[in-house]
């Protein structure tokens, strides 16, 4: 099945260090997405990107389909950016996604 | 107010008993969805629901079952829960399939099978 791997597991940064999250898939996704899930544990969506580039804020998201992988750029990490993002690929079948395990980032001042 | 809502937000229970989760949601979402969370694990899809009685197994359906029958509201029940079933129950919605839509989460349930 679908496989979704996210690196690093975890990452430690000073405020104001931008950080660099990757996501690799194993067959062709019609559909990417990265979401943040906080300390407390409730998930929100950051974006859709299942190609090209995407920005919204401080967020950047490159998807190399061909390559099936994504990244997630924060740039100017801030403690509040503390949490676990999420990879997901939708595996064609509709509705159902396929998450990675995420990546931890703690963010201190 | 686009929200999904959770219900309830912790329980503990015994072996061999009946656990009803609950989530709501108020933006008339087709799809809805039932997740849950182990560490190290992911998410792991349990079952969706593509709109009133329109339900479908996810990746581990085995020890659930379903039930809506308000498009707005939808049940996850475990029928004489085990301890392995002890995880973080997530709730979510979108428009239709998440291919198209914004997942919207609700906050989860975090259950503990004794």
């Amino acid at each position: 099945g679908q496989q979704v791997q996210q690196s690093p597991a975890s990452l430690v940064l000073q405020e104001g260090e931008n950080a660099e999250l990757q996501c690799n898939f194993s067959s062709t996704a019609t559909q990417l997405q990265w979401f943040y899930q906080s300390p407390g544990g409730s998930l929100v969506s950051l974006l859709s990107n299942p190609s090209g580039t995407k920005h919204t804020g401080r967020l950047t998201s490159t998807t190399v389909t061909k390559e099936r992988r994504s990244s997630l750029h924060i740039s100017s990490s801030q403690t509040t950016d503390s949490g676990t993002y999420l990879c997901a690929i939708d595996r064609g079948v509709v509705g159902q996604l396929t998450f990675g395990r995420g990546t931890r980032l703690q963010v201190y001042a | 107010d686009m929200k999904v809502t959770q219900m309830p937000r912790y329980l503990i229970k015994r072996m061999g008993e009946n656990v009803l989760l609950e989530c709501g949601q108020d933006m008339s979402h087709e799809t809805m969805y039932w997740y849950r969370q182990d560490p190290g694990l992911g998410l792991q899809l349990i079952y969706i629901s593509y709109d009133v009685d329109s339900n479908s197994e996810g990746d581990i359906p085995k020890g659930y079952r379903v039930s809506r029958k308000k498009r707005e509201h939808f049940s996850l029940i475990l029928d004489s829960a085990k301890t392995n079933q002890t995880s973080v129950y997530f709730c979510a919605s979108s428009l239709r399939g998440p291919s198209q839509n914004t997942l919207y989460f609700g906050a989860g349930t975090r259950l503990s099978v004794l």
